[in-house]
C-alpha cells in the first residue's frame, strides 16, 4: 500500500529564511507520480509540481526547489528567501496505479504548516 | 473561470438528513474526483470517473454515500442519513488524461465544508 510521510507537522522561520519540507513515501510500484500541493488559508489546494518516477532530476522555479532522491524515497520542497505569503500547509502527495489502470489514486501526506514571520 | 467549482461552499445540516455537493470541473478535464479532507488531515480519495463512468471507490465510501456524473460533466455526491462523523470539507478535483500524454495533477475546487449537528 502507498503511503506519503511529512514528519513535520509545522515549522516556523523567520522572513527571507530558507526552509525545506520533508516528505518521504513508501510504493510497492516502480512506476508512479510525485506531487507537492499548497494550501494556503482560503482552503483551496493548489498544485504545485508533479514528478515522474523515473526522472530524477531537480527541478528549481523560482524560489522553489525539489529535491527527488529514489534512493531513500524522499521527495523534499525547499523554499528559498521565504515570504509571508507562503505561509500554508503543504502537502505532498503520491499517485500509483489504481485498480481501474490509471493513476488516479492520491494519497497525499497529513501536511506540514509553514508559518513565516516578518 | 475556468477553475473547478464547487457549491455550496458550505452546509449545516441536522444528523440523519440527506446532503447533496455539485462539482463543476475544469471544461476540457475528462476526470473528476471527489476527496474528504477532515482538520489537520491530508484529502483522503472517495472516487473518481472518467467521463461519466465511475472507475474507482474507495472503502470510505460507504453505502450511505453516491456519486454520480451523469453526463461526463459536472458530478454530485449524495450523503444519505447524515451522520456527526461525516462533518469535513469535500473536495473536488479534475485532471485532464489523454492517451499516454496525459499529464496526472488534478486540480481542485474550493470545496464543501459539511457540518452535521
Amino acid at each position: 500500500a502507498q503511503k506519503v510521510t511529512q514528519a513535520q507537522t509545522e515549522i516556523s522561520v523567520v522572513e527571507k529564511e530558507d526552509v525545506t519540507l520533508d516528505c518521504v513515501y513508501e510504493t510497492r510500484d516502480t512506476t508512479y507520480y510525485l506531487f507537492w500541493y499548497k494550501q494556503p488559508p482560503s482552503g483551496e489546494l493548489v498544485f504545485l509540481i508533479r514528478r515522474n518516477s523515473f526522472d530524477e532530476q531537480n527541478e528549481i522555479s523560482g524560489r522553489y526547489s525539489w529535491n527527488f532522491q529514489k534512493s531513500t524515497s524522499s521527495f523534499n520542497f525547499t523554499i528559498t528567501a521565504s515570504q509571508v505569503v507562503d505561509s500554508a500547509v503543504y502537502f505532498c502527495a503520491l499517485s500509483e496505479k489504481g485498480n481501474s489502470g490509471g493513476y488516479q489514486k492520491v494519497t497525499f501526506g497529513t501536511g506540514t504548516k509553514l508559518q513565516v514571520i516578518p | 473561470d475556468t477553475g473547478v467549482s464547487q457549491d455550496p461552499r458550505h452546509k449545516i445540516t441536522k444528523r440523519g438528513q440527506n446532503v447533496t455537493f455539485r462539482c463543476d470541473p475544469i471544461s476540457e478535464h475528462n476526470r473528476l474526483y471527489w476527496y474528504r479532507q477532515t482538520l489537520g488531515q491530508g484529502p483522503e480519495f472517495l472516487t473518481y470517473f472518467q467521463n461519466e463512468a465511475q472507475l474507482e471507490k474507495s472503502r470510505l465510501l460507504s453505502d450511505r454515500f453516491s456519486a454520480e456524473r451523469p453526463k461526463g460533466s459536472f458530478s454530485t455526491l449524495e450523503i444519505q442519513r447524515t451522520e456527526q462523523g461525516d462533518s469535513a470539507m469535500y473536495l473536488c478535483a479534475s485532471s485532464s488524461v489523454r492517451g499516454l500524454a496525459g499529464t496526472y495533477e488534478q486540480y481542485f475546487g474550493p470545496g464543501t465544508r459539511l457540518t452535521v449537528t
